[in-house]
């Protein structure tokens, strides 16, 4: 079974420092990897999506990588603020059959960022 | 959010009643998606069309059924609800490569 995973649940640090959220994937054969971000009550917003092909894609103070061949996604917060304390989620569009641009979810990582 | 719209925002119904929710787009964009949220399960894709009138099963279809006549608007409908439905419904769209999503801002089903 294709699925993704999150570690870690649930960070909680001090305003203005850099961290790290991490997603695994059980099949190197995808699409593509996004990040979204969801606020309480909310939808999700895309934060960035790294295709196939590519290493990494940045935006701001974010930047993510993605390791397909280890099956791997980091997601790197520079600087971080309270305003960025949200859910965090990866998700991955599998490879293969009539995927359809079908997205796989973790289950996401809660990010509390006090000042 | 700009481009794909939900309603209801919130439903409150009982059980055995059949559901509706709509989600519509501006975007024109071919493929639409119905997930749901769930403590503990995270998002989960119950249908998604691929064109109008082209649908399929996802995840966690049992319950639902879908209808797409219409490239802007993708019907997602409870035919008995149930209070396992108790959820957060989430549309998504996205166009064909690089399957960049984006969401609606759901909607909250409580079945009682």
């Amino acid at each position: 079974k294709q699925e993704v995973t999150q570690i870690p649940a649930a960070l909680s640090v001090p305003e203005g420092e850099n961290l790290v959220l991490n997603c695994s994937f059980t099949d190197s054969a995808i699409y593509n990897l996004q990040w979204f971000r969801q606020d309480p009550g909310k939808g999700l917003t895309s934060l960035l999506l790294i295709q196939s092909s590519q290493r990494e894609q940045t935006s701001g103070r974010l930047n993510a990588s993605l390791d397909k061949s280890s099956g791997r996604s980091t997601l790197y917060i520079a600087a971080s603020q309270p305003g960025d304390s949200a859910t965090y989620l990866c998700a991955v569009s599998f490879a293969g059959g009539t995927s359809y641009g079908k997205l796989t979810f973790g289950q996401g990582t809660i990010l509390t960022v006090h000042p | 959010d700009a481009g794909i719209t939900q309603s209801p925002r919130h439903k409150v119904t009982e059980t055995g009643t059949p559901v509706t929710l709509r989600c519509h787009q501006t975007e024109n964009h071919r493929y639409m998606y119905w997930y749901r949220q769930d403590p503990g399960h995270g998002l989960r894709l119950i249908h998604y069309s691929y064109g109008v009138k082209d649908t399929d099963k996802g995840e966690v279809s049992d319950g639902y059924s879908v209808s797409r006549s219409k490239t802007e608007d993708f019907l997602l409908t409870l035919e008995s609800a149930t209070s396992s439905q108790t959820s957060v419904y989430f549309c998504a769209i996205s166009g064909t490569g690089p399957w960049g999503y984006t969401f609606g801002s759901g909607t909250r089903l409580t079945v009682v």
